[in-house]
């Protein structure tokens, strides 16, 4: 069965980076856009970006451009997701998830990964 | 981008009543490709209904899907104590792809 597996939660000072991965099994992994999503405490998803294994395209949300850095291991079926300079604000659970095309809905997701931005 | 207005904010109803949820969007969804997802506590959403009326297999026919152009409704018919979670509609025809801000349902 399909499953996306992600990394343990991370606790980062302000102004370091976070790096979260998401290891994908159950299928083939370059056939499917992987997208990252975040929701900070009682809040709402909010869509990050995606990154197609198959060519390494990205496309990123407005407001993290310049923060966001999307990468993938097609050795090991597996995506990274990087956020730089962090802030207070950044402290959210961050999901991976599947989708078939650039723009569509997502069938599978990670578990999600808490990242906590604390001096 | 288009903006996804979801009602009401928590729905409170007692198991075997029925919930509508509606979903309202800025403008008219490409293609009627508007997704619902279910959330419950410490856990990732799970995907429901696609293509605004499409159920995903293994989901309970309790849960249904409706609507068209800018309007959209999820139906939980007959509710059971494990329906309790927040549930999230998404627009996925035009990017970026945006997410309503979620119905709680909560079960008395």
């Amino acid at each position: 069965q399909v499953q996306l597996i992600q990394s343990g939660a991370e606790v980062k000072k302000p102004g370091a980076s976070a790096r979260v991965s998401c290891e994908a099994s159950g299928y083939t992994f370059t056939a499917y856009y992987m997208h990252w999503m975040r929701q900070a405490p009682g809040q709402g998803l909010e869509w990050m970006g995606w990154i197609n294994p198959n060519t390494g395209a990205t496309n990123f949300a407005q407001k993290f451009q310049g923060r966001v850095t999307m990468t993938t291991d097609t050795s090991i079926n597996t995506s990274y997701l990087e956020l730089s300079r962090l802030e207070s604000d950044d402290t959210a659970v961050y999901y991976c998830a599947r989708a078939i095309r650039a723009a569509y809905y997502f069938d599978s997701w990670g578990q999600g990964t808490l990242v906590a931005v604390s001096s | 981008e288009i903006v996804l207005t979801q009602s009401p904010g928590t729905l409170s109803l007692a198991p075997g009543e029925r919930a509508t949820l509606s979903c309202r969007a800025s403008q008219s969804v490409t293609s009627n490709y508007l997704a619902w997802y279910q959330q419950k506590p410490g856990q990732a959403p799970r995907l429901l209904i696609y293509g605004a009326s499409s159920r995903v297999t293994g989901i309970p026919d309790r849960f249904s899907g409706s609507g068209s152009g800018a309007d959209f409704t999820l139906t939980i018919t007959r509710l059971e104590p494990e329906d309790s979670a927040v549930f999230y509609c998404q627009q996925y025809g035009t990017s970026p792809g945006t997410f309503g801000q979620g119905t709680k349902v909560e079960i008395k």
